[in-house]
């Protein structure tokens, strides 16, 4: 059964700093991996996704890596903004059928 | 080009009664999820409709069933409903048989809270 983890639970950081979020997952046999923004009460955008047979995907300050033989992805945010500030969720898709698997999220707090 | 929609955006019902949640799928999509989000909790699967038919199911009781229309929008039903039953229920949609159909996107919700 596919568990997807995402450490930490929370961070705080001051503005402009460079900053890694963790996702990992037990079953390598993924199709896809995508992650989504959330703000507070309202529904996920999604920012990136990495398809099985690629390394990473970038779209402007964000910068998504994915190791499959480890169960690992990194979202990597560059010189972060208080509008950065959000619950980022990495989700698994084991299988070409959509369903997606998530994890917890970690909700990130960028300070001015 | 309209994205994912969900009505109503609230909810409040009480215990042992049945609700409806509405999903229009984005533009050019055919499928049509439903998650349930829990309070500080990631979405959890409920079910997968494709072609009027559910495709796939994940673990939630006979209590939640589902419909697709014609035209892919979709509705999500609880009946009996329970305080557990109490959250943000979200809707994606995405393309069957591309390189893109694992792509979800999402609709704002539907926050339901059962009292």
């Amino acid at each position: 059964k596919q568990e997807v983890t995402q450490i930490p639970a929370a961070l705080s950081v001051p503005e402009g700093e460079n900053l890694v979020l963790n996702c990992s997952f037990t079953d390598s046999a993924i199709y896809n991996l995508q992650w989504f923004r959330q703000d507070p009460g309202k529904g996920l955008t999604s920012l990136l996704l990495i398809q099985s047979s690629q390394r990473e995907q970038t779209s402007g300050r964000l910068n998504a890596s994915l190791d499959k033989s480890s169960g690992r992805s990194t979202l990597y945010i560059a010189a972060s903004q208080p509008g950065d500030s959000a619950t980022y969720l990495c989700a698994v898709g084991s299988s070409n059928t959509g369903k997606l698997i998530f994890g917890q999220g970690t909700t990130l707090q960028v300070k001015p | 080009d309209a994205g994912v929609t969900q009505s109503p955006t609230h909810l409040i019902k009480t215990r042992g009664q049945q609700v409806t949640l509405r999903c229009s799928p984005k533009s050019g999509h055919d499928t049509v999820s439903w998650y349930q989000q829990a309070l500080g909790q990631g979405p959890q699967f409920i079910f997968q409709y494709y072609e009027e038919e559910e495709r796939q199911r994940g673990n939630f009781p006979d209590r939640f069933s589902g419909h697709q229309f014609p035209n892919y929008s979709s509705e999500l039903n609880v009946n009996a409903l329970l305080l557990g039953d109490s959250a943000l229920y979200l809707c994606a949609s995405s393309l069957y048989g591309t390189d893109t159909y694992n792509e979800q996107f999402f609709g704002p919700g539907t926050r339901l809270t059962v009292l």
